[in-house]
């Protein structure tokens, strides 16, 4: 059965930093596209980031760009999100998924929390 | 990048059909047919419903369909039950490897 658990959510001042971690199993994970979403509480969905399969593409939204890094590890099958002076806006539920089709988030996990604040 | 438009809330009592539309532009929409639909219960993760602008992943119910026209993108619900009662999000390829997803329309089965 195909799986993707989110972990590394938690509270963290404005300026900080955290890394949120997404293992994959129950798919061949190198052979998929992967995304990061994001749901402030709520509020609506929005798309923070995409990664290729060998992770040489990327792409970021522009309220994350320069602060948010994505990566992934084929050999550990987890994707990650590097996040780098986080502020108070970007309180959310984060959401890893997995391409179905052509440009699509198809399979996700169930998310963590991130709170920013002081 | 703006978020795609929705309608806040839609509704229709068991058995009838509603539609749902996602409004963007030539540059998301309109220009690509990588258009998808989400629905999503409180506290819960989004389901996909619908890729490709009318596909429907295995175990999804004929009863969601959808098609583009221009920028505007449609979610039809047919016979509506009430386990459809929850939010529904659209998203659009941006070009760039980018997406960008509408805010949300909130279903309510009277």
């Amino acid at each position: 059965e195909m799986q993707l658990v989110e972990s590394g959510g938690g509270l963290v001042q404005p300026g900080g930093s955290l890394r949120l971690s997404c293992g994959a199993s129950g798919f061949t994970f190198s052979n998929y596209w992967m995304y990061w979403v994001r749901q402030a509480p709520g509020k609506g969905l929005v798309w923070v980031s995409r990664m290729s399969t060998d992770g040489t593409i990327t792409s970021y939204a522009d309220s994350v760009k320069g602060r948010f890094t994505i990566s992934r590890d084929n050999t550990k099958n987890t994707l990650y999100l590097q996040m780098n002076s986080l502020r108070v806006e970007d309180t959310a539920v984060y959401y890893c998924a997995r391409e179905m089709g052509a440009a699509t988030p198809g399979y996700w996990g169930q998310g963590t929390l991130v709170t920013v604040s002081s | 990048q703006s978020a795609l438009t929705q309608p806040p809330s839609a509704s229709g009592s068991p058995g009838q059909s509603v539609t749902i539309s996602c409004t963007g532009t030539s540059s998301d929409v309109g220009g690509y047919n990588y258009v998808s639909w989400y629905q999503q219960y409180p506290g819960k993760a989004p389901k996909l419903m619908i890729f490709e602008v009318s596909k429907r992943p295995s175990g999804v119910p004929d009863r969601f369909s959808a098609s583009k026209s221009g920028n505007t993108a449609s979610l039809t619900v047919s016979g509506l039950q009430a386990e459809d009662e929850a939010d529904y999000y659209c998203s659009s390829y941006t070009g760039s490897n980018r997406l960008v997803f509408g805010g949300g329309t909130r279903l309510t089965v009277l």
